[in-house]
């Protein structure tokens, strides 16, 4: 079975400009996650996903941040603008269901400039 | 609050002696716990998970954690590091009251020397 599928894996921006990252999740998952893991913290989940509705988004910095998962498959995470704070990795996960076992994409490693 | 706390940041030991990584937890409700590792440029992977059955889990790779409710602790051990052993660990925690929503520690690297 593939595992998560995340790209681009590394990328790299000035601040105040756009990024866009994308995930596919392992096919079957209803539930997909964005955590956001800074240097030398663990990961800290962004906004979770039930289908192409949204179950947790408490986290999600809503002035610059967004995301969706339209056709409750694939889903985008976009940061405009970047701060340079928003230098981490990107982590995408998914679950067959709520409570779940979680797999991990590889990431995206985002440098703000 | 619930939370999770690593106690160490850094672990180091030598190659076939035991490895302890501690974690404790805070949490008004029963909690599932975890460890994932985290190879460098790899995705988190689950070493094993306490979900209130029996209180010693055993994971992958010869790893096992105790499940003690009455000093909040989740400790991971294995009796005997390997090289490959060597990368950050981390401790993590969710409830039922909250959707499956994973809470991290902040993370143990463990070195492995030979």
């Amino acid at each position: 079975e593939a595992g998560v599928a995340q790209s681009p894996r590394y990328k790299i921006i000035e601040k105040r400009q756009s990024v866009a990252f994308w995930c596919n999740p392992i096919s079957g998952h209803a539930t997909l996650y964005w955590y956001q893991q800074i240097l030398g913290q663990g990961p800290k989940l962004l906004i979770q996903f039930q289908n192409n509705g949204v179950v947790d988004d408490s986290q999600l910095p809503k002035d610059r941040f967004s995301a969706e998962r339209l056709k409750g498959v694939d889903s985008t995470l976009k940061i405009q603008p970047a701060k340079l704070e928003d230098s981490a990795v990107y982590l995408c996960a998914s679950s067959r269901d709520l409570y779940n076992e979680q797999f991990f994409g590889p990431g995206t490693r985002l440098t703000v400039l | 609050a619930q939370s999770v706390t690593q106690l160490d940041s850094h672990v180091s030991v030598s190659e076939g002696t035991p490895v302890l990584l501690r974690c404790n937890y805070s949490s008004s409700y029963s909690p599932s716990l975890f460890w994932y590792v985290q190879h460098p440029n790899k995705g988190l992977q689950l070493l094993l998970k306490y979900t209130s059955a029996a209180t010693l889990v055993k994971g992958i790779n010869g790893f096992e954690a105790e499940f003690k409710k009455s000093e909040t602790s989740f400790h991971l051990t294995k009796p005997s590091a390997h090289m490959s052993d060597a990368a950050e660990y981390f401790c993590v925690v969710t409830f039922s009251s909250n959707t499956g929503k994973l809470i991290f520690g902040q993370g143990t690297t463990l070195q492995v020397k030979p």
